[in-house]
């Protein structure tokens, strides 16, 4: 599985954006980029995906660059509830069955 | 709608004895996993199923680990004997897909803590 790097713990204050970053420099093309948080006492919940081009959706923004070898995840207005690890995982294209693979992730600290 | 549901909440065994956990996840849902969380570690996953057939178990110890999945519904995953190091968080999720765009929906866990 292609690997993912992310900064082991990032802060923020409240309803101030976020940029999340994650490289992934030996991503191939049919892998897509994508973002799942874990909430405190939680599993895992969907966030976005992307494969070549820039994503948004209600939750987040999903910023991909022109090389793929990175990408950011943007909360535009970051909430207390938003404090959670936030994983960037390769998902394979080339593959039937799209196997999941979490690293470390990114734990978040929002300030009130 | 419902989402995956999970039992029990929490256990607490003494090791060498056998445990299982219950899985019932999203209706219509083809797709099922079964992932291992130690605290402090992203969750890493044990078994896929596809309907009610295995399509990943590369990551589960199958000396101690057993799990099933029912006429392609509910599954349950099995323990036995528990060791020490088996002490996590234990997540299924379910989706309606199972290729690369397909989007996991995770229970809430069965936390066992292994004495």
């Amino acid at each position: 599985d292609a690997k993912t790097t992310q900064p082991n713990s990032m802060e923020s204050n409240e309803e101030e954006p976020v940029h999340l970053p994650c490289n992934h420099s030996t991503i191939s093309g049919t892998d897509y980029i994508h973002w799942y948080r874990q909430l405190p006492s939680q599993g895992p919940e969907y966030v976005i995906h992307g494969l070549t081009s820039n994503v948004n959706n209600r939750m987040a923004s999903l910023a991909i660059a022109e090389d793929r070898k990175s990408s950011t995840l943007i909360l535009h207005r970051a909430t207390l509830r938003d404090a959670a690890v936030y994983y960037c995982i390769l998902r394979a294209g080339g593959t039937s069955y799209g196997k999941l693979t979490f690293g470390q992730g990114t734990i978040l600290t929002v300030h009130p | 709608e419902a989402g995956v549901a999970q039992s029990p909440r929490y256990k607490i065994i003494e090791k060498r004895q056998s445990v299982a956990f219950w899985c019932n996840p999203i209706s219509g849902h083809a797709t099922l996993y079964w992932y291992q969380q130690i605290l402090g570690q992203g969750p890493k996953l044990l078994i896929q199923f596809q309907n009610n057939g295995v399509v990943d178990d590369s990551q589960l110890p199958k000396d101690r680990f057993s799990a099933e999945r029912l006429k392609g519904v509910d599954s349950t995953l099995k323990i036995q004997p528990a060791k020490l190091e088996d002490s996590a968080v234990y997540l299924c999720a379910s989706s309606l897909a199972s290729g690369v765009l397909g989007k996991l929906f995770f229970g809430s866990g069965t936390q066992l803590s292994v004495l």
